[in-house]
């Protein structure tokens, strides 16, 4: 049973360039988050995907978007890249809507893309 | 919307001593709360959740938490550390109200074990 895959692993951009960043959701889950994890701190919340829409947001700038695709598949873009974006990105997939009081939320997480802004 | 706090960004035990990472949630009675371990450039690997079915919940690679309504803690213990546990754990709670696809996680606790 494949898990959550992220790729690329690594990635080393300079100021002003833009990435994009893909996940596979595990098998069977059709909700893809995005986290962002600065160095020495816990993930935050970037958005969530589930229909290939976007369902939440975090307190993210709009140089931040995603898209879904039909296989559940997913990816993060960000323009205008500054230092601070340098952080590891974490992608989480879960089963189901997001909705209350679901147990099916729970969210399994893939190995992160390490991004480095110069 | 809810929070939780980690006391303590380090803890550091001897191999076959007792782990006891601490995490205190912010208000209500959250449905859910999480642990999550993370070792050295990896991702984020479930340890376990609590679902209020039971109050002491069993994990992977011999943890539990107890949830405590009283205390508003749920925190991780292992009886006898060793020496793969060394790793981050983060705590973490969905944020509640209409953002409950959201997690929100705790700072995260290193955990270093000595032999």
């Amino acid at each position: 049973d494949a898990g959550v895959t992220q790729s690329p692993t690594h990635l080393i951009k300079t100021r002003g360039q833009q990435v994009t960043l893909r996940c596979s959701p595990k098998s069977g889950h059709d909700t893809v988050s995005w986290y962002q994890q600065a160095l020495g701190q816990g993930p935050q919340f970037i958005f969530q995907y589930y229909e290939e829409e976007e369902r939440q947001r975090g307190n993210f700038p709009d140089r931040f978007s995603g898209h879904q695709f039909p296989n559940y598949s997913s990816e993060l873009n960000v323009n205008a890249l500054l230092l601070g974006d340098s952080a590891l990105y974490l992608c989480a997939s879960s089963l189901g809507p997001p909705a209350s009081g679901r147990l099916s939320n729970t969210q399994y997480f893939g190995p992160g893309t390490r991004l480095t802004v110069l | 919307a809810q929070s939780v706090t980690q006391l303590g960004s380090h803890v550091s035990v001897s191999e076959g001593a007792l782990v006891l990472l601490r995490c205190n949630y912010s208000s209500s009675v959250p449905p859910y709360l999480f642990w999550y371990v993370q070792y050295p450039n990896q991702g984020l690997q479930l340890l376990l959740k609590y679902t209020s079915a039971a109050t002491l919940v069993k994990g992977i690679n011999g943890f539990e938490a107890e949830f405590k309504k009283s205390e508003t803690s749920f925190h991780l213990t292992k009886p006898s550390a060793h020496m793969s546990d060394a790793a981050e754990y983060f705590c973490a709670v969905p944020a509640g109200g209409t953002s409950y696809g959201k997690l929100t996680f705790g700072q995260g606790t290193i955990l270093t074990v000595h032999p």
